[in-house]
């Protein structure tokens, strides 16, 4: 089965524009998170996306905001890039009600140039 | 909310010898603690997971012990191999998953 796909795989972007990314989870997985991941600042919780819902919000400025849609598919946009927005984003799917973990996408990743 | 600290932040190691990371969480209300292995340049992948109801929980060369009392949980690996090298997060969450707090990773070296 599919897992969870992430587009695109890279992006450069220059400081100012905005970017959105897409991810798409595993068939039956309703739930979809966003990380941050950078070198020195580890996985930095974005949000999470349940039944079109965002239930949960992490630590960062109103710039970074997602959405998804009725078939689980998610999209998170950065507006007023920032050169400190270079990072992989990752995206993870899982099926909590059923006792699932996470399971992750590749991650796209950006740099702010 | 959950505060989750891993220890070391990086360990070296002789291949065939153990390896051994801890984590330290707060919330007392987290009942769900995965492992993730992050190879250099791709996504992190679940290893080995348990839940609260359990203390240990073995998968071949690696296991996994939790000491809710202390809130503390720790992954043991056997036998390492230098596949073994990568950098290893744990995390805990709660009933409504809807957040996993994530350790800030052991960058884990096997010396061949």
């Amino acid at each position: 089965k599919a897992g969870v796909t992430q587009t695109p795989r890279y992006l450069i972007k220059t400081r100012g524009q905005q970017v959105t990314l897409s991810c798409s989870p595993i068939s039956g997985h309703r739930s979809v998170s966003w990380y941050q991941q950078t070198p020195g600042q580890g996985l930095q919780f974005l949000f999470e996306y349940f039944s079109e819902t965002q239930r949960n919000k992490g630590n960062f400025p109103g710039r970074f905001s997602g959405r998804q849609f009725s078939n689980s598919r998610s999209e998170m946009n950065v507006s007023t890039l920032e050169l400190g927005d270079s990072a992989l984003y990752l995206c993870a799917s899982s099926r909590w009600a059923q006792g699932g973990g996470y399971t992750f996408g590749s991650g796209t990743r950006l740099t702010v140039v | 909310g959950e505060n989750v600290e891993q220890h070391p932040s990086t360990l070296s190691v002789q291949e065939g010898d153990s390896a051994v990371i801890k984590c330290t969480y707060s919330d007392s209300a987290s009942n769900y603690f995965p492992w993730y292995k992050q190879e250099l340049g791709k996504r992190p992948q679940l290893i080995i997971d348990i839940r609260s109801n359990v203390g240990e929980k073995k998968d071949q060369r690696i296991a996994v012990t939790l000491n809710k009392t202390a809130k503390h949980f720790s992954l043991h690996i056997t036998e390492t191999q230098p596949e073994d090298s990568a950098v290893y997060f744990c995390a805990a969450t709660s009933n409504t998953g809807n957040q996993f707090y994530f350790g800030t990773g052991t960058s884990l070296t096997v010396i061949p």
